[in-house]
């Protein structure tokens, strides 16, 4: 049984590039959250999509969006880049409730480098 | 914003010892509290969830949770140079949008001297 598949595991991108991150959640799970987690520091919540939609979002500028895909697949993307974008980016897949929630299941990452 | 606390550390502890780690937060509707354990470079690990008021232990790990103080904690017995990560505390709280998603704290680095 698979678990959550991010790719790539690695990037270095310029200043003012585009990025795109995917996620393939856990088999049997539909709601994909992304986090950012800077060196040092928990990791923070970016949005989450559940339905091909986002559900909500952290306190993240506009340059960061997302999107699903019907076979709940996600992807993260980032306009200009900034340096402080450098971070280590967390998928976590889990299964939609209103109630209670058993645990989000992370992906490996994507460490991004912006130079 | 809802808040999850946790001291930075290092905790450093012999090995055998007890590890005590603990976590304070700030959102009373919270329902699922979850630790994580993440080793340097990796991503986070569930090792322990808890849902109620009380005790929840899994072999050496032992979660605390106390909702009307607002408190969950995670002990770990006989601590081995392998438990040396960070730990991170994670409380599963409502948006406005009124679903639920995993607040994290800042981390707690545990070191195990042999």
């Amino acid at each position: 049984d698979a678990g959550v598949t991010q790719s790539p595991t690695h990037l270095i991108k310029t200043r003012g590039q585009q990025v795109t991150l995917r996620c393939s959640p856990k088999s049997g799970h539909d709601t994909v959250s992304w986090y950012q987690q800077a060196l040092g520091q928990g990791p923070q919540f970016i949005f989450q999509y559940y339905e091909e939609e986002e559900r909500q979002r952290g306190n993240f500028p506009d340059r960061f969006s997302g999107h699903q895909f019907p076979n709940y697949s996600s992807e993260l993307n980032v306009n200009a880049l900034l340096l402080g974008d450098s971070a280590l980016y967390l998928c976590a897949s889990s299964l939609s409730s209103y109630n209670r929630n058993y645990g989000y299941t992370f992906g490996s990452g994507t460490r991004l480098t912006v130079v | 914003q809802k808040e999850v606390e946790q001291n930075s550390g290092p905790l450093s502890v012999p090995e055998g010892a007890i590890a005590s780690l603990n976590c304070t937060y700030s959102d009373r509707g919270s329902q699922s509290f979850f630790w994580y354990r993440q080793y340097s470079g990796k991503s986070p690990e569930l090792i322990m969830s808890i849902y109620s008021n009380g005790d929840k232990e899994d072999g050496r790990f032992t979660a605390q949770l106390n909702k009307a103080s607002q408190y969950v904690s995670l002990l770990i017995r006989d601590s081995q140079p392998s438990d040396s990560a960070t730990y991170l505390c994670a409380v599963n709280a409502f948006m406005d949008t009124g679903r639920r998603a995993l607040t994290f704290g800042s981390g707690t680095r545990l070191q195990v001297q042999p």
